[in-house]
């Protein structure tokens, strides 16, 4: 079993701060991708990083894939309170996908 | 629907009494996956189903949890002679076949043993 650990785990952060969420593994994974999950709904995908040390952003959101592609890492920009949620990180190998320990991040007003 | 299906949505249940929670995945997608999930916590995989067969089974937690596939569409998660610490909500995603493809997740089972 691939294991992908998060941290932190609990996170809570005052509305326009800045936050990174790391997720790391000991595994090599094709691809990597972050999840948000909203209270009592299924996680929705955010993005997916393909290539080493591959950094794409997503309006507030960037996101990184380690050179060795074991680890990635969330970069939250000015935090809003529509940010709140718990983070997945997923890394993928063939058809199988492995989550991450989970992140959950509260952003107060 | 358009999105993935999953029923019921909530379960409340005796302790040794078996359940089934059924997934209804999104047409045409032909992997369909099962996780378990404690409050807050990451994703625990279960099994997956390529078609109708499960070319991994091993996140099965034991001989009590089983699940089924037919016609390429809908699923079922059996869990025999539940226990408390099955308590956890079941989520259900789909997706197509690719090796970047996006999960698609329905809003989960939450299942309570007493």
């Amino acid at each position: 079993t691939q294991l992908l650990e998060q941290s932190p785990q609990f996170l809570s952060i005052q509305e326009g701060e800045n936050l990174t969420v790391y997720c790391n593994s000991s595994s090599v994974f094709s691809s990597l991708q972050w999840y948000r999950q909203e209270p009592g709904e299924g996680p929705v995908l955010l993005v997916t990083v393909v290539t080493g040390g591959e950094v794409k952003k997503l309006k507030r959101l960037t996101f990184q894939f380690g050179d060795a592609r074991k680890d990635s890492s969330l970069h939250i920009t000015a935090a809003q309170t529509g940010d709140t949620g718990l983070y997945l990180c997923a890394g993928v190998t063939g058809n199988q996908f492995y989550f991450g320990t989970g992140t959950s991040l509260t952003v107060i007003p | 629907g358009a999105g993935v299906s999953q029923s019921p949505s909530n379960k409340v249940t005796e302790k040794g009494k078996d359940v089934e929670l059924r997934c209804d995945p999104i047409s045409g997608h032909t992997a369909l996956y099962w996780y378990r999930q404690s409050l807050g916590q990451g994703l625990e995989f279960l099994i997956y189903f390529q078609g109708n067969s499960a070319p991994d089974k091993s996140g099965l937690p034991s001989d009590r949890f089983s699940a089924e596939r037919t016609g390429g569409s809908v699923s079922t998660l059996t869990i025999q002679r539940t226990q408390q610490e099955d308590s956890a909500v079941y989520l259900c995603a789909s997706s197509f076949n690719r090796p970047t493809g996006e999960l698609f997740f329905g809003e989960g089972s939450r299942l309570t043993v007493l």
